[in-house]
């Protein structure tokens, strides 16, 4: 099946640095992928959809100017978090849109786990 | 508004049958999806039924889906220990990305 990586895996950061996360589609093009968000013992919440080649549409509620998307290529997004504080601590899940054969399947990253301290 | 349900937690014997059920609310999904995710890890795609479908089977995995009742559910048979893990229905209700369940997290005693 496709695969779909995160870097990095975990990253520990202290309040008010910016952090960058990338999520790559390794074996197929992508032009739309998605970012979760997963609290602690939580169900996971989109946050935005990254659509190659244009601006990134956001959830209700999900600040467009502390998660900054850049969907350069058709396999690289990238969320960055910035100013970051101890809240947005969480594990972030990438997804990757699949459009290959009758249905578009979604092929989701390994996840990222942040702790702002 | 989309509003995927489970149950918290479930508890089975090793070799038992174990079933996870989902309800959800918007009638619209096309795909409705089983996902499986690891402590600290992320979702390994199960299973996923078309809406027009009532039954799908995959080894030892049954989905079962009653859209009258917008009712999803997942049988694990002869669950082994391997299959504790936390379980998550999803829906596709034509927006491309998931709607996400609160997650069922499965116990299998030995």
């Amino acid at each position: 099946g496709a695969v779909v990586s995160q870097h990095p895996s975990w990253v520990i950061c202290k309040s008010g640095t910016s952090v960058k996360i990338e999520c790559r589609s390794l074996d197929f093009q992508a032009t739309t992928m998605f970012w979760y968000r997963q609290f602690p013992k939580q169900s996971l919440m989109l946050m935005a959809t990254s659509n190659e080649g244009s601006k990134a549409t956001y959830e209700q509620g999900v600040e467009k100017d502390k998660f900054l998307i850049n969907h350069a290529s058709l396999t690289l997004s990238t969320l960055t978090v910035t100013s970051a504080h101890p809240e947005d601590s969480s594990f972030y899940i990438c997804s990757a849109l699949s459009s290959g054969g009758s249905q578009e399947t979604q092929y989701f990253g390994p996840g990222t786990r942040l702790l702002v301290l | 508004g989309e509003d995927v349900e489970q149950s918290l937690f479930l508890s089975v014997r090793e070799g038992d049958s174990s079933v996870i059920n989902c309800t959800y609310t918007d009638s619209s999904s096309t795909y409705l999806y089983w996902y499986k995710q690891e402590p600290g890890a992320g979702l390994q795609l199960l299973t996923y039924i078309f809406s027009n479908m009532d039954m799908k089977q995959d080894q030892r995995l049954t989905v079962l889906l009653n859209k009258k009742d917008k009712h999803l559910s997942l049988r694990i048979a002869d669950t082994q220990t391997g299959d504790s893990a936390i379980y998550f229905c999803a829906e596709d209700t034509g927006r491309r990305a998931l709607t996400f369940g609160s997650g069922t997290r499965l116990q299998v005693q030995p």
